[in-house]
């Protein structure tokens, strides 16, 4: 069965290093998202994306986060002076042809800020 | 956007017990209605979706219904078993994202 891969499966970064999550959605789906999970908290909607560009992005989304799509496989978030309040699980997620369908989640990137 | 009211935040039953778990929507030209089960730890997954041409779907102890006339879809599991133990979305929806609540956590007591 397709799933959406993501790596690594856990990251320990410096306060204000930049740091790439990456993320593989399933091959023939077209909506891209990312979602943060603080731990013991709700999962957070972060960004949508769709046709190479934002879709939509939420508070959260500041200017510290950049999405990409390097190549046709590839969908990364970007976080450019890390926080210690970024310290959550990271969840990339992608949908079919529609937002109106299942979203199939990766497995998550523990982040850790130390 | 979409407004969903989800209810209860915590439900706690005994193995072999049934549990319902009711979502209440705002938008009346709503059509997916997804639920969602998070494991600890673990990754939101998709357990069950209906669409609003269909009043209930069932897929052995998990079943959902629709109500479009009060607004409402609820979550339906029975023969409860302590893996179901976890916390359970009805998304809501802005600007077609799916933005998750707090849930309802389950818990199953052996």
């Amino acid at each position: 069965e397709p799933e959406v891969t993501q790596t690594p499966s856990h990251q320990v970064t410096q306060m204000g290093q930049e740091v790439i999550l990456r993320c593989v959605p399933i091959s023939n789906h077209l909506y891209f998202y990312w979602y943060r999970q603080i731990l013991g908290q709700k999962v957070e909607f972060l960004v949508s994306f769709y046709n190479n560009e934002i879709s939509e992005k939420s508070e959260i989304f500041d200017d510290q986060f950049s999405v990409e799509r390097p190549d046709g496989s590839n969908f990364t978030l970007k976080i450019r002076s890390t926080k210690l309040e970024d310290s959550a699980m990271y969840f990339c997620a992608s949908t079919g042809t529609s937002r109106n369908t299942e979203a199939f989640f990766g497995q998550g990137t523990r982040l850790t800020v130390v | 956007g979409e407004n969903v009211e989800q209810h209860p935040s915590t439900l706690s039953v005994q193995e072999g017990d049934s549990a319902v778990i009711k979502c209440t929507y705002s938008d009346s030209a709503s059509n997916y209605f997804p639920w969602y089960k998070q494991e600890l730890g673990k990754r939101p997954q998709l357990i069950i979706d209906i669409r609003s041409n269909v009043g209930e779907k069932k897929d052995q102890r998990i079943a959902v219904t629709l109500n479009k006339t009060a607004k409402h879809f609820s979550l339906h599991i029975t023969e409860t078993q302590p893996e179901d133990s976890a916390v359970y979305f009805c998304p809501s929806k802005r600007n077609n994202d799916m933005r998750f609540g707090a849930g309802t956590r389950l818990t199953v007591k052996p």
